[in-house]
């Protein structure tokens, strides 16, 4: 695990589907999660992949190939208040420990 | 359910000074963390720990220390706070396995 990379910023308007992408070191994986952060506020979980394939949850999907060390949240019919940081984290192989990516700021124009 | 709590929510230091942030959950959760949040640098792990009694390192550790004497309290400590150090910390606890963290609501730190 770790090593994360996903993109800075992305922008969509109300009603689109937008893929978040994020790549990780395969070594060490454990399992990925991803959480959402709204401006002042504190992450909240939204997905954990372990296996691959897609995980659907509502508006909200995400893939994991483990293989490729590559996973995406796909957030569907957007919504003004999907706008908000994604946070992609790696459980990685040392106990105890998450390693977050720098995040990836998602606006959403009407 | 209170969850993960944080205090204080705000602090302003002045160079040089110490001070504890307070981090307490009531989910019985083995695993708790400090991460600290800058503009585009994202979550940062200061210090973790995996149960009481132990703690390490993470990738910031320098000018902050911790301890776990209980479960549930997972404090973390400022010695000598420097300007580098204004931030938002997040405290976070999970269980063990694969299971998601929860966070506090953060304290925004000001050291001037």
């Amino acid at each position: 695990g770790q090593n994360i990379d996903q993109p800075t910023e992305m922008t969509a308007t109300e009603g689109a589907i937008v893929q978040i992408n994020c790549t990780y070191q395969t070594s060490g994986f454990n399992g990925l999660f991803w959480y959402q952060q709204h401006a002042g506020e504190a992450p909240t979980f939204l997905s954990y992949n372990v296996l691959d394939g897609l995980e659907e949850k509502g508006r909200f999907s995400s893939f994991l190939s483990r293989s490729k060390g590559y996973s995406y949240l796909l957030l569907k019919e957007l919504q003004m208040k999907d706008s908000a940081s994604y946070l992609c984290a790696d459980r990685g192989s040392t106990l105890g420990r998450l390693y977050f990516g720098r995040g990836t700021q998602l606006t959403v124009w009407p | 359910n209170a969850g993960v709590t944080q205090t204080p929510k705000f602090q302003v230091l002045k160079t040089g000074q110490s001070m504890t942030l307070q981090c307490a959950q009531d989910m019985n959760h083995e695993y708790m963390s400090w991460y600290r949040q800058d503009p585009g640098m994202g979550l940062r792990l200061i210090h973790y720990s995996v149960g009481a009694g132990i703690t390490d390192q993470g990738e910031v550790p320098n000018g902050y220390n911790v301890s776990r004497s209980t479960t549930e309290d997972f404090p973390l400590r400022l010695l000598s706070a420097a300007p580098s150090q204004t931030s938002v910390y997040f405290c976070a606890s999970r269980s063990t396995g694969n299971t998601e963290a929860f966070f506090g609501q953060g304290t925004r730190l000001t050291v001037v």
